[in-house]
C-alpha cells in the first residue's frame, strides 16, 4: 500500500459526459501528478500540483482540468469524454517536487467510456 | 523536450534465463529513477541511481547507470514467474521551479513457466 488513495476504482461512462476522479496523496506529500495509462502504453504525465499551484502541464486536453484544494487532496475533471479517453488514470505524490523525489502512485482509476 | 527511450518494448523469457531492459536519455539525468508495474496493478518505485557508473542490486535484480548519465539498464538473473511485469525507466526534468518524471514507455516481461 503506498499511502496513495484514488476514487472510483473503476468508472463506466457514455461519451459526451463529465466526470471527477478523486486523489489523496500520501500524508506530508505537497507534491501531486497525474498520468494517464492507454492500453499497453506508458505513463502520459497529465498536469502536476504543488501545494495547491499548478506547476507543471504536459500532454493535457484542454477538455481536461485538475485542482488541488488546500487539504492536498487533488480532483482531475474531464468533460465532454470521448471514446478514446478509455484508459487508466493514476495519481502520484512526492513530498515536494525535488528532482530526487521519488513518486508514490495509487491504485489508480479505470476509466471506460462507451 | 526530453525523452526517455526503452528498449525492448517486449521480452518473452523461460522461467530461469536472465532478462536485460535499457534505457537512453536525450539529455544528461541528474538521476534515474525505475518503477516496476505488476498486471493490473500500479508502478512501485524500485530504485534511484545518482551517481555516474553507479551500479545497484537488489537480490537478482542490478540496476547500472551509464558513465556519461544518459543511459541505464536493468538486469534480472535467474527470472522468477514473480519477475513478470513492465519496467519502466524515468529522468526528473525541470519545469517551472519543479520537477516531473518523464517515464520510457516500458519494458513488458513475461516469464514461462
Amino acid at each position: 500500500d503506498s499511502g496513495v488513495t484514488q476514487t472510483p476504482k473503476h468508472l463506466i461512462t457514455a461519451t459526451g459526459q463529465r466526470v471527477t476522479l478523486r486523489c489523496s496523496p500520501r500524508s506530508g506529500d505537497l507534491s501531486v501528478y497525474w498520468y494517464q495509462q492507454s492500453l499497453d502504453q506508458g505513463l502520459q504525465f497529465l498536469i502536476q500540483y504543488y501545494n495547491g499551484e499548478e506547476r507543471a502541464k504536459g500532454n493535457i486536453l484542454e477538455r481536461f482540468s485538475a485542482q488541488q484544494f488546500p487539504d492536498l487532496h487533488s480532483e482531475l475533471n474531464l468533460s465532454s469524454l470521448e471514446l478514446g479517453d478509455s484508459a487508466l488514470y493514476f495519481c502520484a505524490s512526492s513530498v515536494i517536487a525535488g528532482s530526487t523525489d521519488t513518486q508514490y502512485f495509487g491504485p489508480g482509476t479505470r476509466l471506460t467510456v462507451l | 523536450g526530453q525523452q526517455v527511450m526503452q528498449i525492448p518494448q517486449y521480452q518473452h523469457v523461460q522461467e530461469g534465463e536472465d532478462f536485460t531492459t535499457y534505457c537512453n536519455s536525450s539529455t544528461t539525468l541528474s538521476n534515474i529513477q525505475w518503477y516496476k508495474q505488476r498486471p493490473g496493478g500500479h508502478p512501485v518505485f524500485l530504485i534511484q541511481l545518482v551517481k555516474s557508473g553507479e551500479v545497484k542490486k537488489q537480490k537478482r535484480l542490478t540496476f547500472q547507470f551509464g558513465e556519461a548519465k544518459k543511459n541505464s539498464s536493468l538486469h534480472i538473473t535467474a527470472t522468477q514467474t514473480t519477475d513478470v511485469g513492465t519496467y519502466f525507466c524515468a529522468g526528473p526534468y525541470s519545469g517551472a521551479g519543479s520537477y516531473q518524471l518523464t517515464f520510457g514507455k516500458g519494458t513488458k516481461l513475461s516469464v514461462i513457466p
